[in-house]
């Protein structure tokens, strides 16, 4: 059964940076895609990023585009999200989440709240 | 403002069938993409519901069906039970988008 756990979430100023990590197991971490999806307070959900399983493809949300960065490292099973120059409008829980097969998320983790404020 | 289109809220009495729309345009669910739809219930995480336009994955009932015609899909829930109270939100992808896309959600309500 996948895990994904999700870390590194706070309180930070605009313009600051954090990173988030998502450690996975039970499952064959390099063989599948894996996302960051993103819920703000009282919204719904908005999809932030996928790397896919052999880290050669990067993709991103159009609101989080040049500003955050997407990476795993498969002798860690972890994935993380490095996130620069963070804006108010960040503020949400972050839910790292496995592919069943492409674009399908299949497994979730619980998430870690990030609030951007000063 | 969700590229996909649902209604915010349905409601319901127990055991009565519920559908929620979804709809989209011909850059994205009439383009051939499929539609996978999550429960989230309240203060937990997102769950898959069903993928690939009509299928349930292990353990979820069959209470639940998905479908898809043209441009729009739709999620039924029959026999309508007090723990199906939830958001749901659908999911596809956009020929104009490197990446997946969500619709607004929709809360179902059991009276």
């Amino acid at each position: 059964q996948a895990q994904l756990v999700e870390s590194g979430g706070g309180v930070v100023q605009p313009g600051g940076s954090l990173t988030l990590s998502c450690a996975a197991s039970g499952f064959s971490f390099n063989s599948y895609g894996l996302h960051w999806v993103r819920q703000a307070p009282g919204k719904g959900l908005e999809w932030v990023a996928l790397i896919s399983s052999d880290e050669h493809n990067k993709y991103y949300g159009e609101s989080v585009k040049g500003r955050f960065t997407i990476s795993r490292d498969t002798s860690k099973k972890t994935l993380y999200l490095q996130m620069n120059s963070l804006r108010p409008e960040d503020t949400a829980v972050y839910y790292c989440a496995k592919d069943r097969v492409e674009w399908e998320l299949g497994a979730w983790g619980r998430g870690t709240l990030v609030t951007v404020s000063s | 403002q969700s590229v996909l289109t649902q209604p915010p809220s349905v409601s319901g009495a127990p055991g009565q069938r519920v559908t929620i729309s979804c709809t989209g345009n011909t850059s994205n669910i009439g383009a051939g993409y499929d539609v996978n739809w999550y429960q989230q219930l309240p203060g937990s995480a997102p769950k898959l519901l069903i993928y690939g336009n009509i299928f349930r994955p292990s353990g979820v009932p069959d209470r639940f069906s998905g479908s898809k015609s043209g441009t729009s899909a739709s999620l039924a829930i029959s026999g309508l039970q007090a723990e199906d109270e939830a958001d749901y939100y659908c999911q596809s992808r956009d020929s104009g988008l490197s990446g997946l896309m969500f619709g607004g959600g929709t809360k179902v309500t059991v009276l």
